[in-house]
């Protein structure tokens, strides 16, 4: 099965600050297929990226996807007080699918 | 609006089964694979089954297999998860999710709408 690493673990920044995450496959994920989620606490994921860079119905513009074989990114481009959550990456390109283990995005 | 919602979690005894259900609705049930996707508390996530929209392929995760069953009623809209010989390391807060393209089942469906979780707990 595909390994998901994600890092850091854990991203200590201030609102308006840019946060960049990012999700290191143990192979290549096929034709792209990685998603992005948010949780927040007590809340199931919700959906921000599909595709690898593609952002869901009604995700702002300031979350951005990229990258594409075992590198992929989610970029903040400016903290917003509700984006401090913990975010996981997902590959389905292959059975079973994964998970990285989280990044939390905390307030400094 | 697509909904999911949860129900059967509860409190259960080591070695103890239980049912958990997933109502379904603003959406073709009958079209779309659904999933289970657990997280034991305060840990990741972590996928445990998926079904075809038909119910005629399963799949799960080696963690569940040959103690979990996983089927649909498609006339009713509800996903099911028959939880048998339960251990303490099952117990999470279980999520039923649905997968995101017509006729898809694992390779090439993510899981773009997720119900609210329902806790189970094994624990003597």
């Amino acid at each position: 099965e595909i390994v998901l690493t994600q890092s850091p673990g854990t991203l200590s920044l201030s609102p308006g600050e840019r946060a960049t995450l990012s999700c290191r496959a143990s192979q290549s994920v096929r034709s792209s297929y990685l998603v992005w989620y948010q949780q927040k606490p007590g809340q199931a994921p919700r959906l921000l990226i599909y595709g690898a860079s593609s952002r869901a119905t009604g995700i702002p513009d300031r979350f951005s996807g990229s990258g594409s074989g075992t590198d992929f990114t989610l970029t903040i481009s400016r903290l917003e007080p509700e984006d401090f959550a913990v975010y996981y990456c997902q590959q389905y390109g292959s059975s079973p699918p994964t998970f990285g283990q989280g990044t939390k995005v905390e307030i400094k | 609006e697509v909904q999911l919602l949860e129900s059967g979690g509860g409190l259960v005894q080591p070695g103890g089964s239980l049912r958990l259900s997933c109502a379904a609705s603003g959406f073709t049930f009958s079209s779309y694979a659904m999933s289970w996707v657990r997280q034991a508390p305060g840990k990741g996530l972590e996928w445990v089954s998926t079904i075809s929209g038909s119910g005629g392929s399963t799949y799960y995760a080696d963690s569940v297999k040959g103690r979990f069953t996983i089927s649909r009623d498609n006339s009713k809209n509800t996903l099911y998860m028959q939880m048998n010989s339960l251990r303490a390391e099952d117990t999470a807060v279980y999520y039923c999710a649905k997968g995101s393209d017509f006729g898809v089942v694992i390779i090439g469906s993510y899981f773009d709408y997720w119900g609210q979780g329902t806790l189970v707990t094994v624990s003597s």
